[in-house]
């Protein structure tokens, strides 16, 4: 069955860093890959797409990959600050237009 | 992008009890979806809420115990049917814009005791 991994449950860094959160699936070749991130008692709120035939995607201070070789996707926010601090959950597009989760990542940026 | 309103936004049930969610679009869209996230957990689907039509279940999960209605584009609820307290969650109506992009409300966080 289709399956996506976010390799670290928690991360913790300092403040001005570059996080770097992964992302991983098996058993499927989706057509694109999100990135969502979710604050605590809130929906998620959507950050980024790319798709298969895209390797790179930039917003502001966030940066996505997407390695459709490698079945992996990295999600990086560079000059961290703690207001990034939430969970960050990849996502990928199944069947029927259903979107399907990874387990997400917590991220804490310590000032 | 859409402005999702869902209601209530919390609740403490007892168990055996049926609540049912309500979510409500600001514009009219196609495609419109429930989650559920328990505690500590990531988002799973429970089902597409189809218009004019039966909601479309995920595995593991029946119309028996979480009916959907979806009377027109803007509008939908979830029961959550004879609750028992592993219904405990959050649960998230969301629609998807642009054939891509997921917006979701803010949620219902379910406590059953």
């Amino acid at each position: 069955s289709q399956k996506i991994e976010q390799n670290s449950e928690a991360l913790n860094i300092q403040e001005g860093k570059t996080a770097t959160l992964t992302c991983n699936y098996t058993n499927y070749s989706p057509a694109y890959l999100q990135w969502y991130r979710q604050d605590p008692g809130r929906g998620p709120v959507f950050l980024l797409l790319i798709r298969e035939n895209e390797k790179e995607k930039r917003k502001e201070r966030l940066k996505v990959t997407f390695d459709t070789t490698l079945k992996q996707s990295l999600f990086h926010i560079t000059a961290s600050q703690p207001a990034d601090s939430a969970t960050y959950l990849c996502a990928l597009d199944s069947s029927a237009s259903k979107i399907i989760f990874g387990s997400g990542t917590r991220l804490s940026i310590r000032p | 992008s859409a402005v999702i309103s869902q209601k209530p936004s919390r609740d403490i049930c007892q168990r055996g009890t049926s609540l049912t969610i309500q979510c409500q679009v600001d514009s009219q869209v196609t495609m419109m979806f429930w989650y559920r996230q328990q505690p500590g957990q990531s988002l799973t689907l429970i089902a597409t809420a189809n218009q004019g039509s039966e909601a479309t279940y995920e595995s593991g999960f029946v119309i028996d115990k979480f009916p959907i209605s979806r009377p027109n584009l803007t509008f939908s609820t979830l029961t959550v049917s004879n609750m028992s307290p592993e219904d405990s969650s959050i649960y998230l109506c969301s629609v998807l814009l642009f054939n891509e992009k997921l917006f979701f409300g803010s949620g219902t966080q379910l406590s059953v005791l």
